[in-house]
Parts: C-alpha cells; sequence; structure tokens
C-alpha cells in the first residue's frame, strides 16, 4: 500500500509554545489528507479535513485558530498547534488519500506531550 | 448523520481459535464502504479488510473475514486461527461513496482484543 510519514513521531514542547507536525505522503498525490486526534484506549476523533490548496474543514468544536492546518502541495500537510496547553497533550494522526482511492493510509501518529 | 457502533469493549480469544467482533452502522445511504482497522500497540493504522456495499459476497483476506449484512447494518469481522500478533484495538469504519464525498471516515468506538497463549 502507499505509505504515508508523519514527523515527528513524539514531541515535547513547553506550555505556550507552538509546535508543527508534517503529513507527507511519499509515493501518491494526496489530494485530500485528514488529522485526527486520539485518547488513549479511545477512538480517533476527526480534527479537519483538508484539501490541497484550499482552507481546512474543520469539525464542530475543533478551534481553528488553535490548530492551524496547512495543505499547500499534495503530497504535504501540517498541523500547527499553537499556544500549546498541556490539554492539548494527545496522540495525533494523519491519513491521506489520492483522488481515486478507495482506503485513507494512515501516518504514524506523533504523541504530544506539553509540560 | 452516519454512526458506527461497537459494542464490545474488549474481547479475549485463546491462540489459534475463533473470534467475532460485532459493529453496526446507521446511514441513510445506500452506497458506502466500510472497513475493520487494526491499532497495535504501536499505534500505526493498519486495513485489515474493506467490503464495498453494493457487493453481497462477503470480503475475505485470508484469516480475516466479514459478515456483512446490509439489510441489519451489521459488519462482524471473524479471526479465524487467531494469532499473538492479531492482539491489538480493532476498529470498524464507515465511508460514504461518491464523487462529492471527501472521504471522511466514521469510527467505531474500538475493540481491545486479547490473544491468550
Amino acid at each position: 500500500g502507499a505509505v504515508v510519514s508523519q514527523h515527528p513521531s513524539r514531541v515535547i514542547c513547553k506550555s505556550g509554545t507552538s509546535v508543527k507536525i508534517e503529513c507527507r505522503s511519499l509515493d501518491f498525490q494526496a489530494t485530500t489528507m485528514f488529522w485526527y486526534r486520539q485518547f488513549p484506549k479511545q477512538s480517533l476523533m476527526l480534527m479537519a479535513t483538508s484539501n490541497e490548496g484550499s482552507k481546512a474543514t474543520y469539525e464542530q468544536g475543533v478551534e481553528k485558530d488553535k490548530f492551524l492546518i496547512n495543505h499547500a502541495s499534495l503530497t504535504l500537510s501540517t498541523l500547527t498547534v499553537t499556544s500549546a496547553h498541556p490539554e492539548d497533550s494527545s496522540f495525533y494522526i494523519c491519513s491521506a488519500r489520492d483522488n481515486w482511492g478507495t482506503e485513507a493510509f494512515f501516518g504514524q501518529g506523533t504523541r504530544l506531550t506539553v509540560v | 448523520a452516519q454512526t458506527v457502533t461497537q459494542s464490545q469493549p474488549e474481547m479475549s480469544v485463546q491462540e489459534a481459535e475463533t473470534v467475532t467482533l460485532s459493529c453496526t452502522y446507521d446511514t441513510s445511504e445506500s452506497d458506502y464502504y466500510l472497513f475493520w482497522y487494526k491499532q497495535p500497540p504501536s499505534r500505526q493504522m493498519i486495513l485489515v479488510i474493506r467490503q464495498e456495499a453494493y457487493k453481497q459476497q462477503n470480503a475475505t483476506e485470508n484469516r480475516f473475514s466479514v459478515n456483512f449484512q446490509k439489510a441489519a447494518k451489521s459488519f462482524s469481522l471473524k479471526i479465524s486461527d487467531s494469532q499473538l500478533g492479531d492482539a491489538a484495538m480493532y476498529f470498524c469504519a464507515y465511508r460514504r461513496r461518491g464523487s462529492s464525498n471527501t472521504g471522511k471516515l466514521i469510527f467505531g468506538q474500538g475493540t481491545t482484543l486479547q490473544v491468550k497463549p
């Protein structure tokens, strides 16, 4: 299957700082990318959907000014957690699909810890 | 709105035995996909099996098979000859089909499968 690379796998940042997570499709053009948040032993919660060159569509209750998503190219989407606080600590997962694919492929996830 | 429900938070199975994980969903659409994903301790999401709603035949992938009951909106996963490496959290997911669809997946709550040696 196609490969989606997410970086970094783990990050620790200080409260009040911003952190950027990258999601890259390595061998296909990702017209659509998805960002999820997952708490321990819980399901994936969709945060936003982004299409290349367009503004992201955020799910209800997700602060767009806090979780900035950029999908500037067909192979890269970034999630920036701005002014991070301890409650933003979580596991963040991206997935990507091309225009024709049935399935979406997932990155390895990023464990964010805000101290 | 579409919903996916997994009513078994935890299941356990003896190695080499068979286990079935349940999933029900609710939708008014007639054309969609259903998936089972596996999330091992590494937390990498892995596609186990996929079913197109228009296909009556149940999907199979080696030791994994589904029982797709469209009228009942049920989509269970059967794992045969369970192996220690099958221990993971399993998620059932739904996705609408169609050109206007972004491909958003709707996940169930997940079932943690324990495999006993």
